[in-house]
């Protein structure tokens, strides 16, 4: 099955700064890489996602890159502000309604 | 649109007891619906796939008497953990796809703590 790593598992950054998250996978198989934000006790929220024929994304502050070929992709979150403070997960999928492989998530912390 | 609803958010109850969690697609309708558990600070982890009219299919390590899951409707998987204990104590959350190729949409999760 899939295996998905994610680094690091905690990160903390002042505020203003860039934050950087990498996941790398296995399947090769797999084509679509979500990146979900959590809060304390709440759901995983969808906050950006890329598919294989793709290789950078963003969205405001945020984008992905994606490495096909070294099978990893980043999370690049610029201008961090206190509210960006949650737990970050990668995960993989063979496509966006498959079942989805979860990295071990990212506690970020940004320092005001 | 695309509100994934799981009842109910929490519950306690005594070892030995059988609870239900309901998930429900509330503006459209989902043949798969997936279940995952996740323990404090860590993350989820898939346990199956529910099945609209079909058995669900267990990730490996999943006991399938022991979490039973039905879906018998279109909006409506239901996951019930069977002579539950302390250690089934998670967080259990669903989520689904409002259309093929459409990103999943995740319920609110339930909090399950069994004494």
């Amino acid at each position: 099955g899939e295996n998905v790593e994610q680094h690091p598992s905690t990160l903390s950054v002042q505020e203003g700064d860039s934050a950087v998250i990498k996941c790398t996978y296995s399947d090769s198989a797999s084509n679509y890489f979500p990146w979900y934000k959590q809060e304390l006790g709440k759901r995983p929220q969808l906050i950006i996602d890329i598919r294989s024929n793709v290789g950078e994304k963003k969205d405001q502050r945020i984008a992905v890159t994606l490495n096909k070929t070294a099978k990893h992709f980043s999370l690049h979150i610029t201008e961090t502000q206190p509210e960006d403070s949650a737990v970050y997960f990668c995960a993989a999928s063979r496509g966006e309604d498959y079942k989805l492989s979860f990295g071990a998530g990212t506690t970020v912390t940004v320092r005001a | 649109g695309a509100v994934v609803s799981q009842h109910p958010s929490w519950v306690i109850c005594k070892s030995g007891t059988s609870v239900k969690i309901e998930c429900r697609s509330l503006d459209f309708q989902a043949t798969t619906m997936f279940w995952y558990r996740q323990f404090p600070k860590q993350s989820l982890m898939l346990m199956a796939t529910s099945n609209e009219g079909s058995k669900a299919t267990y990730e490996q390590g999943v006991e399938k008497d022991k979490f039973l899951i039905n879906h018998a409707s279109l909006t409506l998987s239901t996951l019930t953990v069977t002579s539950a204990h302390p250690e089934d104590s998670s967080f259990y959350i669903c989520s689904a796809s409002p259309q093929t190729h459409q990103p999943q949409h995740f319920g609110d999760g339930t909090r399950l703590s069994i004494l």
